[in-house]
């Protein structure tokens, strides 16, 4: 079975202070691994998509890497507008051609000016 | 270009009611997705439809919700006897093509009363 965890649940950093969250995902064949943000009584925004094991993308002061079992998504110099739910999917091969996307629970980050 | 729009943004409902929920995707986008997000939860996989091929129910919950994609476009999630554990945010994703990055509306909050 697909599956696709977050950790840490919660995290709450000061303004500036670096850090990572982690995904790591068991799936039959990975087509691709998605990061999310999500503020509060919105849809998810789209971030970043990662195919391979050692790609790496950034933008502003997020940066995705994925390895094959886990993708994390490092935050340098983190601002108060940074706060918000951090959401991985994995989009996993089934069959020939079917595909099945996963979601994990998310990471819930606040940021403290 | 516009986004995905969802409506209503917010239903409230009886116990044992109907509801509709539409979708508007992305002008051109082949795919379409929806996901349940109840409170604190990950987003629960629904249903997918590609083009013109039989949509991927196998998300759906139960026989009591169902959704179709009228000419390729506009999506229409119906859940019939509403019960209070339908409660969530319905959210619908379109993207250019069944592999590519999901977009996602900003969602539809139904509370079952």
């Amino acid at each position: 079975e697909d599956q696709v965890t977050q950790s840490p649940e919660a995290l709450r950093l000061q303004e500036g202070e670096s850090s990572s969250l982690n995904c790591s995902y068991t799936v039959s064949g990975l087509r691709g691994l998605f990061w999310y943000r999500q503020d509060p009584g919105k849809g998810p925004e789209f971030l970043f998509t990662l195919y391979s094991a050692g790609e790496e993308k950034e933008k502003e002061r997020l940066k995705a890497t994925l390895t094959k079992k886990e993708s994390f998504l490092h935050i340098t110099a983190p601002k108060p507008e940074d706060s918000a739910t951090y959401l991985c999917a994995v989009q996993a091969r089934v069959g020939d051609y079917g595909q099945n996307f996963v979601f994990g629970p998310g990471t819930r980050l606040s940021v403290l000016p | 270009g516009a986004g995905v729009s969802q409506s209503p943004s917010n239903k409230v409902t009886e116990k044992g009611k109907d509801v509709e929920l539409r979708c508007d995707p992305i002008s051109g986008h082949t795919a379409l997705y929806w996901y349940r997000q109840s409170l604190g939860q990950g987003l629960e996989f629904l249903i997918y439809f590609q083009g013109n091929s039989a949509p991927d129910k196998s998300g759906l919950p139960s026989d009591r919700f169902s959704a179709e994609r009228t000419g390729g476009s506009v999506s229409t999630l119906t859940i019939q006897r509403t019960q209070q554990e339908d409660s969530a945010v319905y959210l619908c994703a379109s993207s250019l093509g069944g592999r590519d990055t999901q977009y996602f509306g900003p969602g539809t909050r139904l509370t079952v009363l």
